[in-house]
């Protein structure tokens, strides 16, 4: 069972440069969402879904696009690099849209903008 | 809007010593709690949870009581190891069902 998959596990990228972050999950998991982790702020949402064709905005969603055309993927999109972007992105899941159960993580993708 | 305070760290103890990791919440309603942790260059996992007042959620050793009162799931254990060390994240999963909200994250360095 693979559970979260993200890729890549690593990136560089130049200011200004296009990429998309993937995100996939094979449990049939209703919500799923993206977090950034940067030293001394802790875990910040990005976007979330709560099902295929919804999507809505976390706490930091600027410079960030997502879409969730199937259950599986949620793709997370940088359409413009900043050097402000350079953080490590972890994928979660969680298999209903209730507030009790757990969320399942990805081992995350550290990017680095230059 | 919902947020979580968690005590600064790095935390380091000798091996067999007493842990406690404080975590207090702001949050409409009656929200979820949990304790994830992260082990080096992995990501997060569930460590325990809290779905409603006096609740005590346990596992590995460790335990946390659902505090409505204080606002507060405190995380403990009786005796650390050293395969203990990892950083500790308290969180809050709100009634809305669609947000969790992280602490910042303890560090915690378990010495032989």
């Amino acid at each position: 069972n693979a559970g979260v998959t993200q890729t890549p596990k690593f990136q560089v990228l130049k200011t200004g440069q296009s990429m998309t972050l993937q995100c996939a999950q094979d449990m049939n998991h209703e919500y799923m969402s993206w977090y950034r982790q940067d030293p001394g702020m802790g875990l910040r949402l990005i976007h979330y879904s709560v099902g295929a064709g919804i999507t809505d905005q976390g706490e930091v969603p600027n410079g960030y696009n997502v879409s969730r055309s199937t259950t599986e993927d949620f793709p997370l999109r940088l359409l413009s690099a900043a050097p402000s972007q350079t953080s490590v992105y972890f994928c979660a899941s969680r298999r209903t849209v209730t507030n009790t159960g757990e969320l399942f993580f990805g081992e995350g993708s550290r990017l680095t903008v230059l | 809007g919902d947020s979580v305070t968690q005590m600064e760290g790095p935390v380091t103890l000798s091996e067999e010593a007493f842990l406690t990791i404080n975590c207090t919440y702001t949050a409409t309603g009656y929200p979820s709690l949990f304790w994830y942790v992260q082990y080096p260059g992995e990501g997060l996992q569930l460590l325990l949870k809290a779905t409603k007042a006096d609740d005590k959620g346990s596992n590995k050793g460790f335990e946390a009581t659902y505090r409505k009162e204080t606002t507060s799931f405190h995380l403990e254990k009786g005796s650390v190891q050293v395969s203990d060390s990892a950083v500790y994240f308290c969180a809050l999963s709100d009634q809305s069902y669609q947000k969790v909200t992280f602490g910042t994250g303890t560090k915690l360095q378990v010495i032989p």
